[in-house]
């Protein structure tokens, strides 16, 4: 089975603190993501990378920015946070593609981000 | 970019019923088309996918459907049950190759027992 775990599940934060979110997975898995999730707004991608010290910009970069230094964890940091990045961070990860199609995404249990 | 359009917001169904989200893509060359259930404080689980190459698939109670000229997909829950009960995320790829995924608003499906 694979397993992608979260640094935390709940982190409440003050406005301004640099805060870090870890993600590890342990399928071998190339290409990892961040996600925030809000209601009514469905998944948007932050960042994602595709190998080891590689990362590519998703559709909410903004605030945010990652480190993949080892091909298991995945961090997503935030330099200075503030309130509207009150959220549920969500990592995901997956293999290669196959023959030039996805394969699944599997995602971790999220971190729910309070940000005071 | 790809944009992805879901509909309905909410849906709910009697037990039994039949429940039908759909989704709609820009990207023609999007190629790659999942969808993820997500039980309410659980993390997203794929449950059906569909690739460019095929029209529709289905795995027991559920089916998912393909229209490319149309650009629209859809996922038809059959016999439902109340552990149906949940958002229901559709995606696509962003155009062939990508590595990323845009995921549609969500569907919370309810079905009353």
């Amino acid at each position: 089975d694979v397993k992608v775990t979260q640094s935390s599940r709940y982190l409440v934060k003050r406005t301004g603190e640099k805060v870090f979110l870890e993600c590890v997975q342990d399928m071998d898995h190339e290409n990892m993501f961040w996600y925030r999730q809000d209601p009514g707004l469905g998944l948007r991608l932050i960042y994602f990378s595709y190998d080891v010290k590689m990362k590519e910009k998703g559709d909410i970069p903004e605030g945010y920015s990652v480190s993949r230094e080892k091909k298991e964890r995945f961090s997503l940091i935030l330099e200075s946070a503030s309130t509207n990045q009150t959220s549920m961070y969500l990592c995901a990860s997956s293999s290669g593609l196959a023959g030039g199609f996805w394969n699944e995404q599997f995602f971790g249990p999220g971190t729910r981000l309070t940000v005071l | 970019g790809e944009n992805v359009e879901q509909h309905p917001s909410t849906l709910s169904v009697q037990e039994g019923d039949s429940a039908v989200i759909k989704c709609t893509y820009s990207d023609s060359a999007s190629n790659y088309f999942p969808w993820y259930k997500q039980e309410l404080g659980k993390r997203p689980q794929l449950i059906i996918d569909i690739r460019s190459n095929v029209g529709e698939k289905k795995d027991q109670r559920i089916a998912v459907t393909l229209n490319k000229t149309a650009k629209h997909f859809s996922l038809h829950i059959t016999e439902t049950q109340p552990e149906d009960s949940a958002v229901y995320f559709c995606a696509a790829s962003k155009g062939a190759g990508s590595y990323q995924l845009t995921f549609g608003k969500g569907t919370k499906l309810s079905v009353i027992p």
